[in-house]
C-alpha cells in the first residue's frame, strides 16, 4: 500500500518569502512522487516528478522538490513566492511495480500569498 | 504532454437523473482514469478504463452507479447515475501517455451540482 501525508492544509506566506509545502510518503516499493497544482476552477497541472533519477527535482514556475529516502519526504519549495502561486497543491505517489498505475493523492495544501 | 478536454465543464442536475461526462484526448492513450474531487477534498480514483476491456473500479465505486465506456484510444465517458446531492463533485479524467508511464495528465474537470 502507498500513501502520502501533507502537513498543513493551509499555508500562508508573504510575497517574496520562501514557500515550503511538506509531503511525506509511505510505500512498500520504490515510489514515484509527484506534485500537482490546481488553480481555482481548473484541473490539475503537473509541477514536477521524481522517478528515481536525481533526488533534487526542478519543476515549472521555479518550484523544486527533494526526495529524501531517509526521511521519506518529498517537500516542495520555491525561494520567492509570487501572488500567482496562490493555489492548491497536491502531493501524489504511485508505486514503481505492482499496482503502480494507481496514483494516490494527499489531502492537499492551500497556499495563500499575501502582500 | 496531452491536451485533454471534458464536456460539460459544469452542470446542475436534479436528483434521480443521470449525467454523462465525456473525455477526449488529442493522442492515443492506453489507460484513462476517472477521479472524483468532493468539495474541499482531495482526489479519489473511481476507476481505470482500458480500451477493449471492462473498467476496473476502486473500492466503494460500482459499475451500476458509475458506468464507463471506452470505445477507442482517445475517448471515454463516465455516467453518474441516479444522482443525489452527495454526488456533487468535480469529476476529472486523466491519462497515462504511451511512452511516459510515470505521470498522469488531467483534464479541466466537470463541476457537477445536484439539487
Amino acid at each position: 500500500a502507498q500513501s502520502v501525508t501533507q502537513l498543513g492544509s493551509h499555508v500562508s506566506v508573504s510575497e517574496g518569502a520562501l514557500v515550503l509545502l511538506r509531503c511525506n510518503y509511505s510505500s512498500s516499493v520504490p515510489p514515484y512522487l509527484f506534485w500537482y497544482v490546481q488553480y481555482p476552477n481548473q484541473g490539475l497541472q503537473l509541477l514536477l516528478k521524481y522517478t528515481s533519477a536525481a533526488t533534487l527535482v526542478k519543476g515549472i514556475n521555479g518550484f523544486e522538490a527533494e526526495f529524501k529516502k531517509s526521511e521519506t519526504s518529498f517537500h516542495l519549495t520555491k525561494p520567492s513566492a509570487h501572488m500567482s502561486d496562490a493555489a492548491e497543491y497536491f502531493c501524489a505517489v504511485r508505486g514503481a511495480t505492482g499496482g503502480g498505475n494507481k496514483l494516490t493523492f494527499g489531502t492537499g495544501t492551500q497556499l495563500k500569498v499575501e502582500l | 504532454s496531452a491536451v485533454i478536454s471534458q464536456k460539460p465543464s459544469r452542470d446542475i442536475c436534479q436528483r434521480g437523473t443521470s449525467l454523462t461526462i465525456q473525455c477526449q484526448v488529442d493522442s492515443q492513450v492506453t489507460m484513462m482514469f476517472w477521479y472524483r474531487q468532493q468539495p474541499g477534498q482531495s482526489l479519489t480514483l473511481i476507476a481505470t478504463a482500458n480500451q477493449g476491456s471492462e473498467a476496473t473500479y476502486e473500492s466503494g465505486f460500482v459499475i451500476d452507479k458509475f458506468p464507463i465506456s471506452r470505445p477507442n484510444l482517445t475517448f471515454s465517458t463516465l455516467t453518474v447515475s441516479n444522482m443525489s446531492p452527495e454526488d456533487s463533485s468535480i469529476y476529472l479524467c486523466s491519462v497515462d501517455l504511451q511512452g511516459s508511464p510515470y505521470e498522469q495528465y488531467f483534464g479541466p474537470g466537470t463541476r457537477l451540482t445536484v439539487t
